[in-house]
């Protein structure tokens, strides 16, 4: 079985510039959240879906960000304007309907904002 | 406000030797206290977990201990072995639930 995969494994881009992470998680995982670690400093919570609908976007640093879920499969993480803190590694992770159940985390993506 | 904080940020420990990471927490509304182990060009992955309702949980080499009135859990490794070198995190949420409040990591070195 596939794990989670993300697309790019690495982007570097200009400040001002726009940039989209790709996630596809496992299948059928109903959940599927967003992370970022910025430089050496703990793994933050950005969002949570449930399937297409937004569960928790508490996490999102501010309206630069936006994040989407097409038909509760992949889901899609845009960055416009790309700032320079927007740099770190952004990881997906996904996991099925229900309580209790492990987050299985993609490899990330490691965005440098130049 | 950092939620969980954890030290040390590095270690280096001898092969066969034992490998000590703490966390500590704020909230004491945490009722799950997972441990993540990430190996470099790869994604976090669930090492061992544990729940408030007891003080200790093992699993093969890898033990956890959880102090709740203290606010405090922390990893050991046994018998460290050079395979364990990878990044180790502590994490801390809500039972059922997978909004994880990560520590900022421990990068283990086990030398042969």
């Amino acid at each position: 079985e596939a794990g989670v995969t993300q697309f790019p494994s690495h982007s570097v881009i200009e400040k001002g510039q726009t940039v989209t992470l790709r996630c596809d998680p496992i299948s059928g995982h109903d959940n599927l959240y967003w992370y970022r670690r910025v430089m050496g400093k703990e793994i933050k919570f950005l969002l949570h879906f449930v399937k297409e609908s937004k569960q928790d976007e508490s996490g999102m640093p501010n309206n630069r960000f936006l994040a989407e879920r097409t038909g509760g499969t992949y889901s899609t993480l845009k960055v416009q304007p790309a700032e320079l803190e927007d740099s770190g590694v952004y990881f997906c992770a996904s996991s099925p309907q229900g309580g209790n159940t492990e987050a299985f985390f993609g490899q990330g993506t490691r965005l440098t904002v130049v | 406000q950092q939620q969980v904080k954890q030290s040390p940020q590095s270690l280096i420990v001898q092969k066969g030797g034992i490998s000590i990471i703490n966390c500590a927490y704020e909230n004491t509304a945490f009722d799950y206290f997972p441990w993540y182990q990430q190996f470099p060009g790869k994604g976090p992955a669930l090492l061992i977990a544990i729940r408030p309702d007891v003080s200790e949980k093992k699993e093969g080499r890898f033990t956890i201990s959880f102090n709740k009135s203290a606010k405090q859990f922390s990893l050991h490794i046994m018998d460290s072995q050079p395979g364990d070198s990878a990044t180790y995190f502590c994490a801390a949420t809500l039972y059922n639930f997978n909004k994880f409040y990560f520590g900022s990591g421990t990068k283990l070195n086990v030398k042969p």
